[in-house]
């Protein structure tokens, strides 16, 4: 079984600065991937960054990094320079290689104040 | 671009009532499914289709079924709506194997 713990329910940053979402996991897998999605208040759920258990280097897409550290079994989002548009629910999540399922986190809301 | 549309993003209906959601995807995404999302406990999987007729229950699929006919659209079903089944519904599709999923805008059921 999978399990992804995020522990902030809510944080609020100043524009600008950098934020790191928190997000540790627990698995028996070996193979796995980990992925963040972000929901804006209109609902719909954007991928925003996927880590691969094997990969050797952290997953980067623009703003966004994600920092993976094996033997601590986290996968934290980092957010540089924020933005009023980066204010949403986080969520991170992981699935088994070749297993179609997603295993959510409880999500944590950012606001991001001007 | 992926797209995956939901048929309606508010619906009301009352107890008893026999509920379709409907999803559709335009990608030839092999997967689709089916979540729900409350407050504090994240997005939890109710049914998930890896080809058309073919279908497998998720961690809560107490109280629905789903159908797939055509590989674009996967439906949920609640067969006699409960109180305990108003949620934000959420669809979403993928490549097989793990790929990332993409989702529709959701629909927030209330069920009186």
């Amino acid at each position: 079984a999978q399990k992804i713990t995020q522990t902030q329910p809510g944080m609020f940053v100043q524009e600008k600065e950098a934020v790191t979402l928190d997000c540790t996991y627990d698995t028996s897998d070996q193979s796995y991937g980990l992925f963040w999605y972000k929901q804006p208040s209109s609902g719909e759920m954007i991928f925003l960054i996927y880590q691969g258990s094997y990969d050797e280097q952290n997953a980067t897409e623009g703003r966004y990094s994600l920092n993976f550290q094996k033997a601590r079994k986290s996968a934290n989002l980092v957010i540089s320079a924020s933005q009023l548009g980066d204010s949403a629910m986080y969520f991170c999540a992981m699935s088994a290689f070749g297993n179609e399922k997603l295993t959510f986190g409880t999500g944590t809301r950012l606001t991001i104040i001007p | 671009d992926v797209k995956v549309t939901q048929s309606s993003r508010y619906l009301v209906k009352r107890t008893g009532e026999k509920v379709f959601l409907e999803c559709v995807q335009d990608m030839d995404h092999e997967n689709m499914f089916w979540y729900r999302q409350d407050p504090g406990l994240g997005l939890r999987l109710i049914y998930f289709s890896y080809d058309v007729k073919m279908k497998e229950k998720g961690d809560i699929p107490e109280g629905y079924s789903v159908s797939r006919e055509k590989k674009e659209r996967f439906s949920l079903i609640l067969e006699s709506a409960s109180t305990n089944q108003t949620s934000m519904y959420l669809c979403a599709s993928s490549l097989p194997k793990g790929y990332e999923q993409y989702f529709g805008p959701g629909t927030r059921l209330t069920v009186t």
